[in-house]
């Protein structure tokens, strides 16, 4: 069974950093892509970040362009989001999910519960 | 980067009627498409993908269709079980760009 399972979420000020931890069971982690979405309270679902599976592409959103850095541990069957400067607009549950498919782009079957992270001061 | 709208906003509907949710593409995906059910406090589920395809264990109520910049999502009647709300997403390439959304309530 897939699991994805997020931590390091919290409350920070703003301009601070906070690093979230994504943990991994249930399939081959060094096969798959894997995706950073946030959902800031009571609004929409935003895609934020990924990463290929040998992180070999990495893409961003434009509002966390710079200041967010998405990585992988395949040995640790890991992926962490490590968010630096951050703003009260990244106040929000983020999640961690998986592609559907080890190849090519593709929708998002698998997701964590999530994290939230609250940036206030 | 693609921009992706959705329509209604929102809709209520009586149990067994027809819903159809519509979302568009700035410019065209292909069937780089793909629909998520979120229920309140709940974790987003994918419901379709590649525009049309039913993901494993999802009520054959739902239904997909669409290519390029137009794309519906169906319910066929819709249950109590089914008030959420309903996003599409584009992943032909980054950024996957999420829609904002349509809430299903029961009238």
């Amino acid at each position: 069974e897939v699991q994805l399972v997020e931590s390091g979420g919290g409350l920070v000020k703003p301009g601070g950093s906070l690093r979230l931890s994504c943990a991994a069971s249930g399939f081959t982690f060094s096969s798959y892509s894997m995706n950073w979405v946030r959902q800031a309270p009571g609004k929409g679902l935003e895609w934020v970040s990924s990463i290929s599976s040998s992180s070999s592409y990495i893409y961003y959103a434009d509002s966390v362009k710079g200041r967010f850095t998405i990585s992988r541990d395949n040995a640790k069957n890991s992926l962490y989001l490590q968010m630096n400067s951050l703003r009260a607009e990244d106040t929000a549950v983020y999640y961690c999910a998986r592609d559907h498919y080890p190849r090519g782009s593709s929708s998002l079957p698998y997701w964590g519960q999530g994290t939230l992270v609250t940036v206030s001061s | 980067d693609i921009q992706m709208t959705q329509s209604p906003s929102s809709l209520s509907a009586s149990v067994g009627d027809r819903v159809t949710i519509t979302c568009r593409a700035s410019q065209g995906i292909s069937n780089y498409l793909a629909w998520y059910q979120q229920k309140p406090g709940k974790v987003p589920k994918l419901l379709i993908y590649a525009a049309s395809t039913l993901q494993s264990g999802v009520p054959s109520r739902f239904s997909g269709s669409g290519s390029g910049t137009d794309f519906t999502l169906t319910i066929s009647s819709l249950q109590p079980e089914d008030v959420a709300t309903y996003y599409c997403q584009k992943y032909n390439s980054a950024p996957s760009t999420f829609g904002p959304g349509t809430k299903v309530d029961i009238k």
